[in-house]
């Protein structure tokens, strides 16, 4: 069974506004990763972060992670129309290498 | 680098045939999975290989299916017979030997099996 779930599982906005994906899981995570997929395309890894910490900054992208609610956010400020493409969450659990995809986020920006 | 490079890019054969699809992961990464994405059923873990040795191929659909890694720059997924709902999209993906490295995608073969 997949573990994150991505929500929602659309969404659309203009360029220049922000774009917030959540992830959800089940059971406890050693890391949790961010990955984008283009039509068509592999998935490109984004962001990893671990279960000790709470936010990490990349670029325009920023990930938080709440251990407590078993939750994470992916949020992608003043975005591009080249941001659309769908996001995907992947957890990491116990001495597992085996990531665990959710079913993604699709995000159109329009221009 | 070039990246985890996949081919062929798109197979289209007939119901019956055996495909067979490659991977050459990236130099150095000893951890190869093979993933299967269908808008059904998303992303499904198929196989995962470390060191060459396949450690857990439960994803695996059935005996028609198989996989193999005889060395650190190549691997294979066989389909023998395909059949028309073995079509999708085929990733592999490879990383270090640490949870700490994302994995690297290839670009996919789409399979169709008519």
């Amino acid at each position: 069974s997949q573990q994150g779930e991505e929500d929602p599982q659309a969404l659309s906005i203009q360029e220049g506004e922000n774009a917030t994906m959540n992830c959800s899981y089940k059971t406890s995570i050693n890391n949790l990763q961010w990955y984008r997929q283009n039509s068509g395309r592999g998935l490109v890894h984004l962001i990893l972060i671990r279960s000790n910490e709470r936010e990490k900054h990349s670029g325009r992208l920023r990930v938080t992670l709440d251990t407590s609610k078993k939750s994470s956010s992916l949020l992608i400020t003043a975005s591009r129309a080249a941001d659309t493409a769908s996001y995907f969450c992947a957890t990491l659990s116990g001495g597992s290498y085996i990531p665990t995809f959710g079913r993604g986020t699709s995000l159109i920006v329009h221009p | 680098d070039a990246g985890v490079i996949q081919s062929p890019r798109h197979e289209v054969t007939e119901m019956g045939q055996e495909v067979t699809l490659r991977c050459k992961p990236i130099s150095g990464h000893n951890s190869l999975f093979w993933y299967r994405q269908t808008m059904m059923r998303g992303l499904e873990l198929l196989i995962y290989f470390n060191n060459n040795v396949p450690i857990d191929d439960s994803g695996m659909p059935e005996d028609r299916f198989s996989a193999k890694m005889p060395n650190a720059s190549f691997s294979t997924l066989k389909i023998q017979p395909s059949e028309p709902r073995d079509s999708a999209v085929y990733f592999c993906a490879s990383t270090p030997d640490s949870s700490i490295y994302g994995y690297t995608f290839g670009s996919g073969t789409r399979l169709t099996v008519v």
